[in-house]
């Protein structure tokens, strides 16, 4: 069974510097992995999949296999990125559908 | 489009009382999923339908819990009897089926809040 893990649950951090929540998987198979964000008073969204190696206000992600993680990073974290954050794996077969989340992250940037 | 639109969006109530919460998920998505988020758990998920059949409730805690998904534009969660440790924020998100995993973002809906005294 898959299996996502954010081993901190609260993370707090200064205007400026650089941020990275962490995210661990177990999964046997070739994973498909997504981090999604919760801002306040929002919904809970997409914020970028590792597939499509992209950045998203700032944020990266690498899928590092040998290691099973999936850390977001941020060099300059901003006040406006004080949020909620979930990793989530993707595990396809007869699960096809479904995401698996982490336990979540919420993230405080003080100015 | 308005999105996944759940109702209600704060539900408190008695212990013992039945609660039904409601999705209409957004317009030609084949998935919709049911979640629950909690501090001490994080976001679970309860149950998850594909074109309108449930394809996996593992995550649905007892048999207090059901859901159902007559048709392609809404889903119910039932709590019967409800309970205090039922309190938590129930989300419904929905998906479409576009061939690969990487492209079907979940769209989350606003989320009730349920309070069970």
């Amino acid at each position: 069974a898959q299996r996502v893990t954010q081993p901190e649950k609260l993370l707090s951090v200064f205007k400026g510097a650089p941020v990275e929540l962490k995210c661990n998987y177990s999964y046997s198979g070739s994973p498909e992995l997504f981090w999604y964000v919760q801002y306040s008073r929002q919904r809970l969204q997409l914020l970028l999949r590792h597939i499509s190696r992209e950045s998203i206000k700032g944020f990266t992600a690498d899928l590092n296999k040998g290691e099973t993680s999936f850390h977001l990073k941020k060099p300059f974290a901003q006040e406006e990125d004080s949020a909620m954050y979930y990793c989530a794996l993707f595990a396809g077969g007869t699960s096809y559908g479904k995401l698996t989340f982490g336990q979540g992250t919420i993230l405080t940037v003080h100015p | 489009d308005a999105g996944v639109i759940q109702s209600p969006r704060h539900e408190v109530t008695e212990m013992g009382q039945e609660v039904t919460l409601r999705c209409k998920p957004i317009s030609g998505h084949d998935y919709l999923f049911w979640y629950r988020q909690t501090m001490m758990r994080g976001l679970e998920l309860l149950i998850y339908f594909n074109n309108n059949v449930p394809i996996d409730d593992s995550g649905m805690p007892e048999d207090r819990f059901s859901a159902k998904m007559p048709n392609a534009s809404f889903s119910t969660l039932k709590i019967q009897p409800s309970e205090p440790r039922d309190s938590a924020v129930y989300f419904c998100a929905s998906s479409p089926n576009r061939g690969r995993a990487s492209y079907n973002e979940q769209f989350f809906g606003p989320g009730t809040r349920l309070t069970v005294l």
